[in-house]
């Protein structure tokens, strides 16, 4: 089983929608959770990071957060073409990180 | 701003050919990684150190050695380059985690793009 796992899409939705991107990991250690947005040929850049159960927003995106059900979610609120990217879940368990394959999403304008 | 960054954008060498990649980070981070990324296989850890002279094989290593002499400063050498190492290099660093603080972010360089013929 992999570490952390994630729907690889392709994911569509007009421009003003409600994008949701879903994560689950397997290690019920895991201390702190981060969201990649991946554009096509660049690094992964570091959005938005949650360490407690729940929902931390910031601007368009809220990370949710379930560690009895193990999994962590990417709401982008007001879905913009420039949005459209590969979007990389990751957990930290002590010294490492675990990455998902990413999810492919595309804003239709 | 945090900075990390990584010696070539795009490299093209031939087989057999030893291969350094150069990686700085500005951020006084302990901790430091490579990983190769391919489609459909994601992002895969090569090697991480957590101190200056330590380093941790990741999940894919044969092939690559590491070098970390200063803190800010960590290497990934191809010994002799093979056509399927060719692949998106790279490199990142972050604060170890730390329960107080639970600030454990990774930051990625630009990547460099190896070619070997």
């Amino acid at each position: 089983q992999k570490e952390v796992e994630q729907n690889s899409g392709p994911l569509s939705v007009p421009e003003g929608a409600i994008a949701s991107l879903n994560c689950t990991y397997s290690d019920r250690g895991s201390q702190s959770f981060f969201w990649y947005r991946q554009y096509s040929g660049k690094s992964p850049e570091l959005i938005m990071f949650i360490y407690s159960n729940g929902d931390k927003e910031d601007g368009r995106f809220t990370a949710q957060l379930n560690k009895a059900s193990q999994y962590v979610s990417l709401l982008i609120r007001d879905s913009q073409p420039s949005d459209s990217a590969t979007y990389l879940c990751a957990v930290n368990t002590g010294n490492q990180f675990y990455f998902g394959t990413g999810t492919s999403l595309t804003v239709i304008p | 701003d945090v900075k990390v960054t990584q010696s070539s954008r795009y490299l093209v060498k031939r087989t057999g050919e030893k291969v350094f990649l150069e990686c700085v980070q500005d951020m006084d981070h302990e901790n430091m990684f490579w990983y190769r990324q391919d489609p459909g296989l994601g992002l895969r850890l090569i090697y991480f150190s957590y101190d200056v002279k330590m380093k941790e094989k990741g999940d894919i290593p044969e092939g690559y050695s590491v070098s970390r002499e200063k803190k800010e400063r960590f290497s990934l050498i191809l010994e002799s380059a093979s056509t399927n190492q060719t692949s998106m290099y790279l490199c990142a660093s972050s604060l170890p985690p730390d329960r107080g603080r639970l600030k454990a972010e990774q930051y990625f360089g630009p990547g460099t793009r190896l070619t070997v013929t």
